[in-house]
């Protein structure tokens, strides 16, 4: 199996700064890789597909990239809307593994 | 517009059987990969495997083959994840997600939460 690894698992951050979350594979996986979003009580959205590719919808301050074994997601200006849960996950080769998660707060 | 509907809160004591439901609307059902995913009390999100409704081929993840089965009734555009005997370690949220216009789950159920406890 491909093991996701997340870091920081949280991060304090105020409104405004920016912030970057990274998710190491334990193997290759090209741009496969997908990062959501998931705030209290509520179904995971969908942020960045194929690591760079900015959801429908998704405000231009989340950015992703990367390849290979190494992602960041970036939120260049953090809203107080932004204060959440975000997982990445890879979509390379079954089983379908998700990261950790690292929890925004302030 | 697309939706995906799951059922309801389940209450089940240990060793009890379960089939919960994803309804898929707005989109060509049986084109694109249904996945679920569970959410433990306070931790992260687990896929646990998904299945292509067109030909109901489905991939499992180790850490639950054998303990689940993915099905799916194209008539009525609904998927399905099933126990045949529930542990208290099942309760959880779980979520269908659908791969719909990109290659990863674009597309999420509510999520269906299931209570095991006797």
């Amino acid at each position: 199996d491909i093991q996701m690894t997340q870091s920081p698992s949280s991060v304090s951050a105020s409104v405004g700064d920016r912030v970057t979350i990274t998710c190491r594979a334990s193997q290759a996986i090209s741009s496969w890789l997908a990062w959501y979003q998931q705030k209290p009580a509520k179904a995971p959205t969908l942020l960045i597909y194929s690591a760079s590719s900015l959801q429908s919808g998704v405000p231009s301050r989340f950015s992703g990239s990367g390849s290979g074994t190494d992602f960041t997601l970036t939120i260049s200006s953090l809203q107080p809307e932004d204060f959440a849960t975000y997982f990445c996950q890879q979509v390379n080769s079954f089983p379908l593994t998700f990261g950790g998660g690292t929890k925004v707060e302030i | 517009e697309v939706q995906l509907v799951q059922s309801g809160a389940e209450v089940k004591k240990p060793g009890e059987s379960l089939r919960i439901s994803c309804k898929g609307s707005g989109y060509s059902f049986t084109s694109h990969y249904i996945n679920w995913v569970r959410q433990m009390p306070g931790k992260g999100l687990e896929w646990m495997g998904r299945i292509d409704p067109s030909d109901s081929y489905s991939h499992y993840s180790p850490s639950f083959q054998g303990h689940i089965t993915i099905s799916v009734d194209k008539s009525i555009s609904t998927a399905y994840l099933q126990w045949s005997s529930l542990k208290a370690s099942d309760t959880a949220i779980y979520y269908c997600a659908a791969n719909v216009f990109v290659p990863a789950s674009d597309y999420w159920g509510q999520g269906t939460l299931v209570t095991v406890s006797s």
